[in-house]
């Protein structure tokens, strides 16, 4: 099945620092969707990418669909204590509509 | 986006007890989905609640232990039947309004003692 596999796990990060993560997969998608998850809360959507060699920015953060179809990344740049929390990548299961595969999740910490 | 409510927020439960987690949304929508999140983990698919329908699972989720309804488009609820500690988890309902999206509500986490 498809499978999406992300990285870093984990990040400890200065204030101020830039961050980069990453999404690959084996198979194609059609769509990229970067989450992020608060402790305590649910995901919320942070950008959503539909076209290959899309980048799209959300503030502080940017993201892109690579061109091949199998990745993307999440940037952030200048980080503050409240990026805290989990990134997670997403795309939508193979011929399953709107159905929603995860990656394994980029905790992120940041220190001030 | 919609605006996704869920209630409990939280709860504690005794082992072989049942609780029922209910999703409710401010706008009508067509499709809605329940996910479980284990601890430390990332969300996996229980399954997809149809409106006037039997709900559509996940392979590894079957209806006996996680019974969902789906009375209308703006409601729907997910029971964890006959509860282990295994089943602590937090679950979380989430709506597609279309384009591939999805919206998440709140969260309800539980313990199963």
């Amino acid at each position: 099945g498809q499978q999406l596999n992300q990285s870093p796990q984990s990040m400890f990060i200065q204030e101020g620092e830039d961050v980069s993560m990453n999404c690959t997969s084996s198979s194609i998608f059609n769509t990229w969707l970067w989450y992020k998850q608060d402790p305590g809360e649910g995901p919320v959507l942070l950008i959503a990418l539909y076209k290959a060699g899309e980048l799209t920015s959300n503030g502080r953060l940017t993201a892109q669909f690579g061109i091949t179809r199998k990745d993307s990344f999440l940037n952030i740049s200048a980080s503050i204590p409240s990026d805290v929390g989990i990134y997670f990548c997403a795309g939508p299961k193979s011929n399953a509509g709107n159905m929603l595969t995860f990656g394994g999740g980029t905790r992120l910490m940041v220190k001030p | 986006s919609a605006v996704i409510s869920q209630k409990p927020s939280r709860d504690i439960c005794q082992r072989g007890t049942s609780l029922t987690i209910q999703c409710q949304v401010d706008s009508q929508v067509t499709m809605m989905f329940w996910y479980r999140q284990q601890p430390g983990q990332s969300l996996t698919l229980i399954a997809t609640a149809n409106q006037g329908s039997e709900a559509t699972y996940e392979s590894g989720f079957v209806i006996d232990k996680f019974p969902i309804s789906r009375p209308n488009l703006t409601f729907s609820t997910l029971t964890v039947s006959n509860m282990s500690p295994e089943d602590s988890s937090i679950y979380l309902c989430s709506v597609s309004p279309g384009q591939e999206t999805q919206y998440f509500g709140p969260g309800t986490r539980l313990l199963v003692l």
